[in-house]
């Protein structure tokens, strides 16, 4: 079955950096879209980042755009968020998300990974 | 970036029914905009019910049902059982970009 693990948050300095992951299980991970997602504590839901099957495209939510790069290791069945310059709004619950491969998006979901931005 | 909202809150009685809307503050919602409709419980990763305006998943129970009504992307809940009382957000696209509503607290009263 497909699984989806996220790894690498926990608690940083405002203005460092952090690279999230994610290892894909249970699917051909090189023919799906990837998208991570974030819930602060207490709020709803804020799309972060959509790349493509082949990593040929990547788009991002306004919010983060210029600070996050999304990216992926087809090889190695993993999906990355790298984090730069964070702020303390970027404190939250971080979910990976499969994307499509000519179907739904959003039909599986990691766990998630709190990731805190605090001096 | 466009701005999705939904209401706050709603309240439905067991057995009763409750429509979720969903709007777009670049006009009418249509199903170019390719709406998803998630729930959400306490403690756990959201969840898929409906995706491409009215489409369901195997485990979407037949309750749940997604439409475009008035210009906006609706979930109906027909039938409200007390496990349903959740956070319902929509989502919609736009060209590559996802945006998430703010959510919808159903409560099952």
């Amino acid at each position: 079955q497909v699984h989806l693990v996220e790894s690498g948050g926990g608690v940083v300095q405002p203005g460092r950096s952090l690279r999230l992951s994610c290892a894909a299980s249970g699917f051909t991970f090189s023919s799906y879209g990837m998208h991570w997602v974030r819930q602060a504590p207490g709020k709803g839901l804020e799309w972060v980042a959509l790349i493509w099957s082949d990593g040929s495209n990547e788009y991002y939510a306004d919010s983060v755009k210029g600070r996050f790069t999304i990216s992926r290791d087809n090889s190695k069945n993993t999906l990355y968020l790298l984090m730069n310059s964070l702020r303390a709004e970027d404190t939250a619950l971080y979910y990976c998300a499969r994307g499509g491969a000519g179907g739904p998006d959003f039909d599986y979901w990691g766990q998630g990974l709190l990731v805190t931005v605090s001096s | 970036q466009a701005v999705v909202t939904q209401e706050p809150s709603l309240t439905v009685s067991p057995g009763g029914t409750v429509t979720l809307t969903c709007g777009s503050s670049t006009g009418a919602v249509t199903s170019g905009h390719y709406p998803y409709w998630f729930q959400q419980k306490p403690g756990q990763a959201p969840r898929t019910l409906i995706y491409d305006t009215s489409n369901k998943h195997s485990w979407t129970p037949a309750r749940f049902s997604g439409s475009l009504l008035g210009g906006k992307a609706a979930l109906t809940l027909s039938g409200a059982q007390p496990e349903d009382e959740a956070e319902y957000y929509c989502l919609l696209f736009y060209s590559r970009v996802r945006v998430f509503g703010g959510g919808t607290k159903v409560t099952v009263l």
